[in-house]
């Protein structure tokens, strides 16, 4: 079936580092492809999304780009925040056009940075 | 303000004793559905909804039981708890067939 895999954490950045956290799935469709942030205490915030093969999704100075050649959808971020400090996962949505709904998720990568 | 709000916030309660988790939202959509996020796991689905007296099991259903008696409302229903059911839990909707999915807040359950 459809999967996600991601990199495993905890990342720990300083204030203003280049963050990338890699994502790479398995679909036998066409899926739509996620980022979700989940801050301490809070549930899931959808980050950025791309729905098509060399779609880039950004928000916050976050970004992605759905490569389908190498079933990778990376997020970087150029100088990351305290703020930023989060569990960053990784999702598909299964079937043609990723709208049938149900995500599948990655493991989750916390992300933690100091000052 | 569109949300999806779950009750309780956070559970402590012993095994088998029965328990319902509420999901509610007030955007009109058709599709809800339950979540389970573990440790290094990531999130599972448990139940999922396309409408009305539409449910269906997810990836991970056993110990659970989910109705949509109403378009606005997904309980979540723990018959007999046991301790391996103890995580966090989210619920989710959207409109059909949409890629826009909105999260309630989650509710920690502990099973003792």
């Amino acid at each position: 079936g459809d999967s996600v895999t991601q990199m495993e954490g905890p990342v720990t950045l300083s204030e203003e580092a280049f963050l990338t956290i890699n994502c790479t799935y398995t679909a036998t469709g066409y899926p739509s492809l996620f980022w979700y942030v989940q801050y301490p205490g809070e549930g899931l915030q959808l980050l950025l999304k791309a729905t098509k093969a060399d779609d880039k999704g950004s928000n916050k100075g976050f970004e992605a780009t759905y490569r389908k050649e190498t079933t990778s959808f990376h997020l970087e971020k150029g100088s990351v925040q305290v703020s930023d400090s989060a569990v960053y996962f990784c999702a598909l949505s299964e079937g043609y056009g990723g709208a049938t709904n149900k995500l599948i998720f990655g493991t989750g990568t916390l992300l933690a940075v100091q000052p | 303000e569109a949300q999806v709000t779950q009750n309780p916030r956070y559970l402590i309660t012993v095994t088998g004793k029965k328990l319902t988790v509420t999901c509610s939202q007030n955007m009109n959509h058709e599709y809800m559905s339950w979540y389970r996020q573990d440790p290094g796991l990531g999130l599972r689905q448990i139940y999922y909804s396309m409408n009305v007296e539409v449910t269906d099991k997810g990836d991970v259903p056993e110990g659970y039981k989910v109705s949509r008696k109403e378009k606005r409302n997904f309980p979540l229903i723990l018959e007999s708890p046991s301790p391996n059911q103890t995580s966090l839990y989210f619920c989710a909707s959207s409109v059909r067939d949409s890629t826009n999915v909105a999260f309630g807040s989650g509710t920690r359950l502990t099973v003792v």
